[in-house]
């Protein structure tokens, strides 16, 4: 079965710095690859995806992700954090039927 | 507005009352999905639909019923709630593109409390 791991619950970062947020995949096939951000009281919003090609993927908000096979991970990453990047992070991976299993969430706290 | 909405928002519901959950999309996607988010749990399927007329159950379906009778249109029921439901509720929608899968685009949940 396809699977993601998030293993930090919460990341603190300073602002200015870059950040990761950490996921790991176990799948069968090619993994297809997603991260979300949820802001308080809001629905999920769509970052970035992973399907096939350059392993360096650019999404929303200055976010990018590196996708790496040998050690079955997609980290999101940002060269600079804001204090308004503070919100809780998803990462996910298509399972058949086009749904998506999502991880357990990390909680990323930019400090000012 | 275009988008995806939920309703309502918010609800207080006492145990063994049945309680359905709206969700509307206007972009005529394919799938809907329904989830609960809990802490310590993430995002969890409760069920899910690849057409109007076609759903299938998730990880956490049991106490729950779908149905989806018209493309734009995917109602969450609770049958018997129980304590034990109380949680945000969130739907989405998505679409194939080019045969690709898509992402999913979440609607602003609903807040449910079972007494």
């Amino acid at each position: 079965a396809q699977s993601v791991a998030q293993p930090e619950d919460q990341v603190n970062v300073a602002e200015g710095n870059p950040l990761t947020v950490k996921c790991t995949y176990s799948v069968s096939g090619n993994p297809y690859l997603f991260w979300y951000v949820q802001y308080p009281n809001r629905g999920l919003q769509f970052l970035l995806k992973y399907i096939t090609g350059d392993n360096l993927v650019k999404g929303s908000y200055g976010f990018e992700a590196e996708f790496n096979k040998s050690q079955t991970s997609f980290h999101l990453k940002k060269p600079s954090a804001l204090v308004s990047d503070s919100a809780l992070y998803f990462c996910a991976v298509r399972d058949w039927g086009d749904k998506i299993i999502f991880g357990k969430g990390t909680r990323l706290h930019i400090l000012p | 507005d275009a988008g995806i909405t939920q309703s309502p928002r918010y609800k207080i519901t006492e145990t063994g009352r049945q309680v359905t959950l709206m969700c509307h999309q206007t972009w005529s996607h394919s799938y809907m999905f329904w989830y609960r988010q809990d802490l310590g749990h993430g995002l969890r399927l409760i069920y899910y639909s690849a057409a109007a007329d076609i759903t299938d159950k998730g990880e956490v379906s049991d106490g729950y019923v779908v149905s989806r009778s018209k493309t734009e249109n995917f109602p969450l029921t609770l049958e018997s709630a129980t304590r034990s439901q109380t949680s945000v509720y969130f739907c989405a929608s998505s679409e194939r593109v080019g045969g690709w899968p898509n992402e999913q685009f979440f609607g602003p949940g609903t807040r449910l409390t079972v007494l």
